[in-house]
């Protein structure tokens, strides 16, 4: 069964540093999505991207965070400079379109821990 | 705005008993409900969904759910619960043009032996 491959699984970084992790989504899948987890709640989404273009980047700080899709298929997102705050898990996540009806897959997720 | 609430962080149940997670939403427009589960230092993996074709819905590992729409609610269901089961659900939903999932909190699910 196909699946979202995500990496690394699990960094340690101390703040001010940069880090990055990658996410390679199902084959075929046009949409993809970077969503973080904070322990003990529901994820909430970062970015989606339909196949290079970012769709909805609303609620990604910015100042910090950057995504990029640069061929549509592989996506990035790095952190930099990364704040005790952005300690969570970050979900990588496709679809094969942007349909409500469509179903979401997730992949293992990324756990970061800032100290 | 679309928004889940699922209330309550952590349901207990023994094993062999009924699994009640409960999941009530708000939509202006006909929603798609979703309820992942999730495992310890896991991803989530989808359970079941709710895409209008049926309110009942039957999803893996035994679970169903049932789409209520007077009562906003898409509780989530089993009749006998295993010591497997145990891990972290979260109830979603989609509405509208927007493809955008959005979680409730989730329920921790302990069974107990």
């Amino acid at each position: 069964e196909a699946e979202v491959a995500q990496s690394p699984r699990y960094k340690i970084t101390e703040k001010s540093q940069a880090v990055a992790f990658w996410c390679d989504p199902i084959s075929g899948h046009a949409t993809l999505y970077w969503y973080r987890q904070i322990l003990g709640q529901g994820p909430e989404l970062l970015v989606q991207f339909q196949d290079e273009s970012v769709v909805d980047d609303s609620q990604l700080p910015k100042d910090r965070f950057s995504a990029e899709r640069l061929k549509g298929v592989d996506s990035t997102l790095k952190i930099q400079p990364a704040e005790l705050g952005d300690s969570a898990m970050y979900l990588c996540a496709s679809s094969t379109a942007a349909f409500i009806e469509n179903t979401i897959y997730f992949g293992e997720g990324s756990w970061l821990t800032v100290v | 705005a679309q928004s889940v609430t699922q209330l309550g962080s952590h349901v207990s149940v023994s094993e062999g008993a009924l699994v009640l997670l409960r999941c009530n939403y708000s939509s202006s427009v006909p929603p798609y409900l979703f309820w992942y589960v999730q495992y310890p230092n896991q991803g989530l993996q989808l359970l079941l969904k709710y895409t209008s074709a049926a309110t009942l819905v039957k999803g893996i590992n035994g679970f169903e759910a049932e789409f209520k729409k007077s009562e906003t609610s898409f509780h989530l269901t089993k009749p006998s619960a295993h010591m497997s089961d145990a891990a972290e659900y979260f109830c979603a939903v989609k509405s509208g043009a927007n493809s955008k999932l959005t979680f409730g909190k989730g329920i921790t699910l302990s069974v107990r032996p």
